[in-house]
């Protein structure tokens, strides 16, 4: 597609139920990254993936948080037993390698909101 | 570790009229990236400006320019002639060379009057 796409754009639940975010990449770009951005807080970095790998999970909050990537391309973020705390807005980017010369293009997110 | 810190949480500027936004950083290396991006309320970040840390020229981008003081670990964006349409948050964001893990500020928070 022309941009990175996420879905859905808002999501409403109870605490306790599992959630899961979808992440749909520039075509070709090899590199994702997801990021939670929590109200009045700047870019919380979560995971890393080149291709189908995630070399860098250190952001994942909890074991609850997981991620995965598949045909190196869609990405899905899964977070288990959702907490209030979990509210926030999750945003995906991707960029065509692992490098810090190349700018990340961001999704619009998706605004979890946790009962 | 790498930091990045933007002081004004918030600001306001008459329409046509220019600010800047500031942005510092704390590093102990020497290649690296900066960059400035836009995040209007459809949520989506939008790439502003970019400035790679060997070059000592400032970036500009139309409208946009930067004050790179890389003595300083200064980094600040200047909107000339700002528009409606600039009604956004900026965040600052750092990036260490042949790395990939993005370091943000906190964003300022830009309101443009009429």
């Amino acid at each position: 597609g022309a941009g990175v796409s996420q879905s859905p754009s808002n999501k409403v639940t109870e605490k306790g139920k599992d959630v899961e975010l979808r992440c749909d990449p520039i075509s070709g770009h090899t590199a994702l990254y997801w990021y939670r951005q929590s109200l009045g807080q700047g870019l919380e970095f979560l995971i890393y993936f080149q291709g189908n790998s995630a070399p860098d999970k250190s952001g994942l909050p909890s074991d609850r948080f997981s991620a995965e990537r598949t045909g190196g391309s869609v990405s899905t973020l899964t977070i288990q037993r959702t907490q209030q705390e979990d509210s926030a807005v999750y945003l995906c980017a991707s960029s065509l390698m692992g490098e810090s010369n190349q700018p990340q293009h961001f999704g619009d997110g998706t605004r979890l909101s946790i009962l | 570790a790498q930091t990045v810190t933007q002081s004004q949480p918030e600001m306001s500027v008459q329409e046509a009229e220019t600010v800047t936004l500031s942005c510092t950083y704390d590093t102990s290396e020497n290649n690296y990236y900066l960059f400035w991006y836009k995040q209007p309320p459809s949520r989506q970040m939008i790439l502003v400006i970019r400035q790679e840390a060997y070059k000592q020229q400032n970036a500009t981008e139309n409208r946009f320019s930067v004050n790179f003081q890389k003595a300083a670990k200064s980094f600040s964006l200047k909107i000339s002639d700002s528009q409606l349409g600039d009604t956004a948050m900026y965040f600052c964001a750092f990036v260490l060379s042949g790395t990939y893990k993005y370091i943000f500020g906190t964003g300022t928070r830009l309101k443009v009057l009429a």
